[in-house]
């Protein structure tokens, strides 16, 4: 299986900051990468997919990039919509199977 | 509009099973894999397998293979998650996702349910 390293588990970040988070495979994943963010009691919702696409409605302060084995969510100024925890989520074509990472919880500095 | 509505909460168990439903509307049911996906209280979120509601071709996680089937009734739109063996550690939401597919399958979920809360208790 391919192990997704999400990084960092915790974010400290203030309205207007410009954020990152990366999540490494432990192997090439092309770009099979998608990012959800997930508010409490909440669905997730599908920010970014194949790694750099936006998603229909998601603001353009959020981007991705990245492509083999390592991938950035990046926030460039960051709302207080958008305290939220953010999650990757890698799909292998080897054995149709999808992992996602451990999770960042983006909080308010 | 494009949704999806699972069944309600269930209280389980050890060892029982439990089945949730997820009824889709508003798209073309066949044409979209359907995807489940679990979250412990407090925990991230934790891919479980997919059903091709077309062929009902499945795929599972090697962590739930043997104790989670998934199945879909094409008449009334509706993905099936069955999950045996309930432990406590089976507590948790559980979301059915459906894959995007725009030209080709897109390997992102782009519509969940609302979840359903699963509670595994003696």
């Amino acid at each position: 299986d391919i192990q997704m390293t999400q990084s960092p588990s915790t974010l400290s970040a203030s309205v207007g900051d410009r954020v990152t988070i990366t999540c490494r495979a432990s192997q090439s994943i092309s770009s099979w990468l998608a990012w959800y963010q997930q508010k409490p009691g909440k669905a997730p919702k599908l920010l970014i997919y194949k790694a750099s696409s936006l998603e229909s409605g998601v603001p353009s302060r959020f981007s991705g990039s990245g492509s083999g084995t390592e991938f950035t969510l990046t926030i460039s100024s960051l709302q207080p919509d958008d305290f939220a925890s953010y999650y990757c989520q890698q799909y292998n074509s080897y054995s149709r199977m999808f992992t996602f990472g451990q999770g960042t919880r983006l909080e308010i500095k | 509009q494009v949704q999806l509505v699972q069944s309600g909460a269930e209280v389980k168990k050890p060892g029982a099973s439990v089945k949730v439903s997820c009824k889709a509307s508003g798209y073309t049911f066949t044409n979209y894999y359907m995807h489940w996906v679990r979250q412990a209280p407090g925990q991230g979120l934790e891919w479980m397998g997919w059903i091709n509601p077309n062929s009902g071709d499945t795929n599972y996680a090697q962590k739930f293979q043997g104790r989670v089937t998934m199945t879909r009734d094409t008449s009334i739109s509706t993905a099936y998650m069955e999950l045996s063996g309930l432990r406590s550690d089976d507590t948790a939401v559980y979301y059915c996702a459906r894959e995007m597919a725009v030209a080709g399958h897109l390997r992102a979920f782009d519509i969940w349910g609302q979840g359903t809360m699963v509670t595994v208790s003696s």
